[in-house]
């Protein structure tokens, strides 16, 4: 069974500073990995995703991810968090493009001025 | 792309009724999905809408607590039977374009259970 794992509940970071969001997962074959982030009383909106090919994928709004097979995780990074920034962020992963996804419990994260 | 409404944005409902949400896309889509966000969880699939025939439904799920319907590929809708205070959650849909580049969400809907 595939299962994502995302260790941290809160993250507070200032803003300006960088940012890195864990994400671990557990899938038996070529995994399909996506970031989505849920505002205030929002929906969610796709930040990036990893089907093939380079690793390092950049995705909207100044967000990165690499994905580490050997670590089996798809962290997500920024090197400045602005304030508008400060929202839930899910990592899902899926086993293709058109399936559904498992979704880790989501980080919180909150950006100090 | 893909353009996805949902109504209501937001209910409130009393114990033992139900409530039918609806999911809107603007375009055709392959795939229509309907997850729940319980108050401080993640989000859980609940069934995968499947044009012209039967939902199918994850572990932990059944068709007379949550029956849904999708008549064509552009609209589907998910009914939550006799509800009861544990319903209380965020419905959202979610739905894959024929590219099937990607897994688009809809605002959800935001159901308080009294």
């Amino acid at each position: 069974a595939q299962s994502v794992t995302q260790p941290d509940i809160h993250i507070t970071v200032s803003e300006g500073a960088s940012l890195e969001l864990r994400c671990n997962y557990s899938y038996g074959a070529t995994p399909y990995l996506f970031w989505y982030v849920q505002s205030p009383g929002q929906g969610l909106q796709l930040l990036l995703k990893y089907f093939s090919g380079d690793t390092l994928v950049q995705g909207i709004k100044g967000f990165e991810a690499e994905f580490k097979r050997s670590q089996s995780s798809f962290n997500l990074r920024k090197p400045s968090v602005h304030w508008s920034d400060a929202a839930e962020y899910f990592c899902a992963v899926g086993a293709g493009t058109a399936s559904k996804l498992t979704f880790g419990t989501g980080t919180r994260l909150q950006v100090t001025l | 792309s893909a353009v996805i409404s949902q109504k209501p944005s937001r209910d409130i409902c009393q114990r033992g009724t139900s409530l039918t949400i609806q999911c809107q896309v603007d375009s055709q889509v392959t795939m229509m999905f309907w997850y729940r966000q319980q108050p401080g969880q993640s989000l859980t699939l609940i069934a995968t809408a499947n044009q012209g025939s039967e939902a199918t439904y994850e572990s932990g799920f059944v068709i007379d607590k949550f029956p849904i319907s999708r008549p064509n590929l552009t609209f589907s809708t998910l009914t939550v039977s006799n509800m009861s205070p544990e319903d209380s959650s965020i419905y959202l849909c979610s739905v894959v374009p024929f590219s099937g580049e990607t897994q688009y969400f809809g605002p959800g809907t935001r159901l308080l259970v009294l």
